[in-house]
């Protein structure tokens, strides 16, 4: 079965450089969801969108921006990036329903080093 | 608060044997369900087992079965006849009515002993 497609799987990038982080929810999936993940840490939420609509705003830094495209795939865009981005990017994609689904599957994520 | 709280950081079991890793939640929603994710060292979140708020019985899956007691608001997931494979973080998670986010907790760490 079709499974959230990240590119790229790891990412090594200097400070104060972009990074781009891309992410291919399933087929029919409308709702898309980033998390980062720290090194030993929970994953924390950033943003989500439904139907290319920003739906909820976590603990995302102002220099991170996110959208949602016409086909469903998401960009998570991270500009002046810091020592402290380094981490675990999960994309995760699910219908838009409310508890008592479990139609929310995590991509394998994306590995950013900045150094 | 917490939302999600899991207190073991670490623990150990032998192959073949029965593990229970802790979790416990806190909401006001009367809705909500509940997730165990495995997180292998390779990184990727692998959904185990959901339970919802509602749901009479409790969860099972294979070798994953989550003990739910909605009185004391916890969700255990018991691990039976534990694998070398088994070994690796598991993260309990809850989402809320219909809301957008996970909660996670921090996660436990599960090694088994061959």
């Amino acid at each position: 079965a079709a499974g959230v497609i990240q590119s790229p799987r790891h990412l090594i990038k200097e400070k104060r450089e972009t990074a781009t982080l891309k992410c291919y929810p399933i087929p029919r999936h409308d709702t898309v969801y980033w998390y980062q993940q720290g090194p030993g840490q929970d994953p924390q939420f950033l943003i989500s969108f439904y139907e290319k609509m920003q739906s909820d705003k976590g603990s995302i830094p102002d220099r991170f921006s996110a959208q949602q495209f016409s086909d469903y795939h998401s960009e998570l865009n991270m500009s002046s990036l810091e020592l402290g981005d380094s981490a675990l990017y999960f994309c995760a994609s699910s219908l838009p329903q409310g508890a008592g689904d479990y139609g929310y599957t995590f991509g394998s994520g994306t590995r950013l080093t900045v150094v | 608060a917490q939302k999600i709280t899991q207190t073991q950081p670490g623990m150990f079991v032998q192959e073949k044997e029965a593990v229970t890793l802790d979790c416990t939640y806190d909401t006001s929603d009367p809705s909500y369900g509940l997730f165990w994710y495995k997180q292998p060292s390779s990184g990727e979140m692998i959904f185990l087992i959901y339970q919802g708020s509602y749901d009479q019985q409790n969860a099972t899956e294979g070798r994953y079965s989550l003990n739910f007691q909605k009185a004391r608001k916890s969700a255990n997931l018991v691990i039976s006849a534990s694998q070398l494979g088994d070994s690796a973080m598991y993260f309990c998670a809850m989402r809320e009515g219909t809301g957008n986010q996970f909660y996670f907790g921090t996660g436990t760490s599960l090694t088994v002993i061959p």
